[in-house]
């Protein structure tokens, strides 16, 4: 059974550096064809893609936020870690994780954590 | 980049079918997928590769792509289907990975 979880600071000042940590469970990412992405929703908004990372350490990030995302696995510690720099209150949402295929789809997602932006 | 287009909402009686489009350019070359998302959860993958039904999912569930529409629908509408629904594909011109903008299923 695939769980994931992710965690990290609920609130973060205006020019911080958010890392959020992703654990997961029931798959590995030494195994072929096994993915993990970020996904964020801001409050009443759609969902929104940010990145993910494959198996074979293939990431492909946001157009538009490839310049401040940076997304890493730690295999043995079953874990993908998002960093995004200079944060703004735009950035405040709920952030998951989730279990990607390797057509770039999701299939099992974390429960989500909100990140609060604000001085 | 690439757009999908979604109606914002969708209202339906309890036993009748839902029909909650998706629109894009050309979206018959790319697979589609659609997610529920009810209040305060995470989404759920209800269709995948189109038209096929991840397991668990009832079989009143089903999806369709043809032409520049894809389109989820649910024969009998429950009252637990009152969810947001989301289409998603993988856009390959511009390497990344595409959400509509939801659509609000209300049951009657």
């Amino acid at each position: 059974q695939i769980t994931l979880k992710e965690s990290g600071p609920t609130l973060v000042k205006p020019t911080q550096t958010l890392t959020l940590t992703c654990a997961f469970s029931g798959f590995s990412l030494s195994t072929r064809e096994e993915g993990v992405g970020w996904i964020r929703q801001p409050p009443g908004k759609a969902l929104e893609w940010l990145a993910v990372i494959y198996w074979d350490d293939d990431k492909r990030y946001r157009p538009s936020l490839e310049s401040r995302l940076t997304v890493t696995k730690d295999t043995s510690k079953h874990q993908v870690i998002l960093t995004i720099t200079d944060m703004d209150p735009v950035d405040t949402a709920t952030y998951y994780c989730a279990h990607a295929q390797t057509t770039f789809n999701f299939d099992r997602w974390g429960q989500g954590t909100l990140v609060t932006v604000s001085s | 980049s690439y757009v999908l287009t979604q109606p914002p909402a969708v209202s339906v009686a309890p036993g009748q079918p839902a029909r909650i489009t998706c629109g894009g350019k050309n979206i018959a070359s790319k697979s589609v997928y659609w997610y529920q998302q009810k209040p305060g959860q995470a989404p759920i993958l209800v269709i995948h590769y189109d038209v096929n039904r991840p397991s668990g999912i009832p079989e009143r569930f089903s999806g369709s792509n043809s032409g520049t529409t894809a389109t989820l629908t649910i024969s009998r509408v429950e009252a637990g289907d009152e969810a947001d629904y989301y289409c998603q594909v993988w856009d390959t011109d511009s390497e990344q990975v595409v959400f509509g903008g939801g659509t609000k299923l209300t049951v009657l």
